[in-house]
C-alpha cells in the first residue's frame, strides 16, 4: 500500500539535545512538508521541499531544519534552539502541481522530559 | 495527537442525524479546498476536496458547499455514525504549495 510513515510514534527529548523525526513515502510525491499541530491550533507549516535537494523555510522553521536527499525522505531536526519543541509533528506529501490534496502519515509525538 | 481537540468548538448530533461542520476561510484568492478527518493520536485523513469553480461537491455520506462571497466553507455528513467522531479542519490552498488549516471543529455522535 502506498501512504507516508512516520517514525517513531512517540519521542522524548532532554533538554539540550537535538533529536530527528523520520518520514518516508512511496507515492512518487515531489513534494513534502512538515507540520506542527498543537491544541487549539491550526497545522502551522515548518518547512517543506518541492523537490529533491531543495526545501524553503515555512511560518516557523526557527530551530529546526531539515533535508532531502532522496525524493522518498524529507527527516525533520528538532534542535536545542526550539525553546517550546512539545507537539504532535505531522508529516505531509502532495503530487507536483497545484490543486491536490495533502496525504499525512500518522504522525510523532515529540516530548521534552 | 492525544492533544487534538482539546478547547476546540464541539459539535455533538445523535447517531443517525445530519451533521453540518463550518469553515470560514481567509483568503479570497483561495482557489482549492479540502475538508479533513483526525482521530485521536492519528494524521489526518482527506475526506472530500473542492475547487473555486464549483459551489458543491457530493461523496459518498459527504457533501461540501463553497460560498465565495461569504468565504464561507461547510461539511455535510448524512446519517451521522459514531465512527464520525472525530476533529475534522479544512484546508485551503492558493495555487501554490502551501495550504492554510483551520483549527477544527469536534465531532461528538451520541448514541
Amino acid at each position: 500500500d502506498g501512504g507516508i510513515t512516520q517514525s517513531p510514534k512517540y519521542l522524548f527529548r532532554k533538554e539540550g539535545q537535538n533529536v530527528t523525526l523520520s518520514c518516508e513515502q512511496n507515492l512518487n510525491h515531489d513534494a513534502m512538508y512538515w507540520y506542527r499541530q498543537d491544541p487549539g491550533q491550526g497545522l502551522r507549516l515548518i518547512y517543506y521541499s518541492q523537490i529533491v535537494n531543495d526545501f524553503q523555510k515555512g511560518d516557523i522553521a526557527e530551530g529546526y531544519s531539515v533535508s532531502r536527499e532522496k525524493k522518498e525522505s524529507f527527516p525533520l531536526t528538532v534542535t536545542s534552539a526550539q525553546k517550546n519543541p512539545t507537539a504532535f509533528y505531522l508529516c505531509a506529501s502532495t503530487k507536483t502541481g497545484v490543486g491536490t490534496e495533502a496525504f499525512f502519515g500518522q504522525g510523532t509525538r515529540l516530548t521534552v522530559v | 495527537g492525544e492533544n487534538v481537540g482539546l478547547h476546540l468548538p464541539t459539535l455533538s448530533v445523535q447517531e443517525g442525524d445530519n451533521s453540518i461542520i463550518n469553515c470560514a476561510y481567509s483568503n479570497s484568492a483561495s482557489d482549492y479546498f479540502i475538508w479533513y478527518k483526525q482521530e485521536s493520536g492519528k494524521g489526518p485523513q482527506f475526506i472530500i476536496d473542492i475547487r473555486s469553480n464549483m459551489d458543491k461537491r457530493q461523496g459518498q455520506r459527504v457533501t461540501v458547499l463553497l460560498n465565495k462571497t461569504v468565504k464561507h466553507l461547510s461539511l455535510q455528513i448524512a446519517a451521522t455514525q459514531p465512527g464520525d467522531s472525530a476533529v475534522y479542519f479544512c484546508a485551503e490552498s492558493q495555487g501554490t504549495y502551501k495550504y492554510i488549516f483551520g483549527t477544527g471543529t469536534r465531532l461528538k455522535v451520541l448514541a
